[in-house]
């Protein structure tokens, strides 16, 4: 079955260390999001990508980093500059960029010790 | 720029009781309206959507929702709770012509479910 693999599920950091959350689709899927969620919070973006090495920032985007070398991969790295960066971490996909149906990922949850 | 209001945080439903989760949004051109649901500590699933055509729209679960342009909502709907509809829901929008600009989600509405 078709879908979105993000790893690892739960993650433990120390403070000052970068940290790369996983993201895989084989959906064939053109765009790929990255969200953030904090209780009460929703669902907040980070950064999204239209195509192979193409992305753009969401409205939270600092402290944060992503690459886009493969259509099926759209890693996170969380910087040592984000300053609250434990949170649950949404990965999505969609056929194209715009107003589509997003698939999510099962999601990962960072936790700065 | 679009917005969407979800203005219950929680709300808490006895089991067999119906259901209405409210959702208003804000945006100028047509609108593409979602609503999805999360389980605790999981990604979220698609109930359903609303394109074009008829405003009132099913999903799966026994969920539907209609689009009332006038009152700029799309409020969620289902006769009969089921304890497991426990969970979050999220009403989001985007637009028909919006280019590449993702869709715009609400906070959320956390739904208790009571024996």
């Amino acid at each position: 079955d078709g879908g979105i693999t993000q790893s690892p599920k739960y993650l433990f950091r120390k403070e000052g260390q970068n940290v790369t959350l996983s993201c895989e689709q084989n959906l064939n899927h053109d765009a790929m999001y990255w969200y953030r969620q904090d209780p009460g919070q929703g669902l907040r973006l980070i950064y999204y990508s239209q195509i192979v090495n193409d992305f753009q920032k969401g409205d939270i985007a600092e402290g944060y980093s992503v690459s886009r070398e493969k259509k099926e991969s759209f890693p996170l790295t969380v910087t040592s500059a984000q300053k609250n960066p434990t949170a649950f971490y949404l990965c999505a996909s969609s056929i194209s960029a715009g107003a589509n149906v997003l698939t999510f990922g099962a999601g990962s949850r960072l936790t700065v010790l | 720029a679009q917005s969407v209001t979800q203005p219950d945080i929680h709300i808490t439903v006895s089991e067999g009781a119906s259901l209405e989760l409210r959702c208003n949004y804000s945006y100028g051109a047509t609108p593409y309206l979602f609503w999805y649901v999360q389980s605790p500590g999981q990604g979220l699933q698609l109930l359903l959507k609303y394109f074009s055509g008829d405003t009132l729209v099913q999903g799966i679960k026994g969920f539907e929702a209609e689009f009332k342009r006038s009152q700029s909502s799309f409020n969620l709907r289902k006769p009969s709770v089921h304890w497991s509809d426990a969970a979050e829901y999220f009403c989001a929008v985007g637009a028909e012509n919006s280019g590449n600009t993702p869709l715009v989600f609400g906070k959320g509405t956390r739904l208790s479910v009571i024996a």
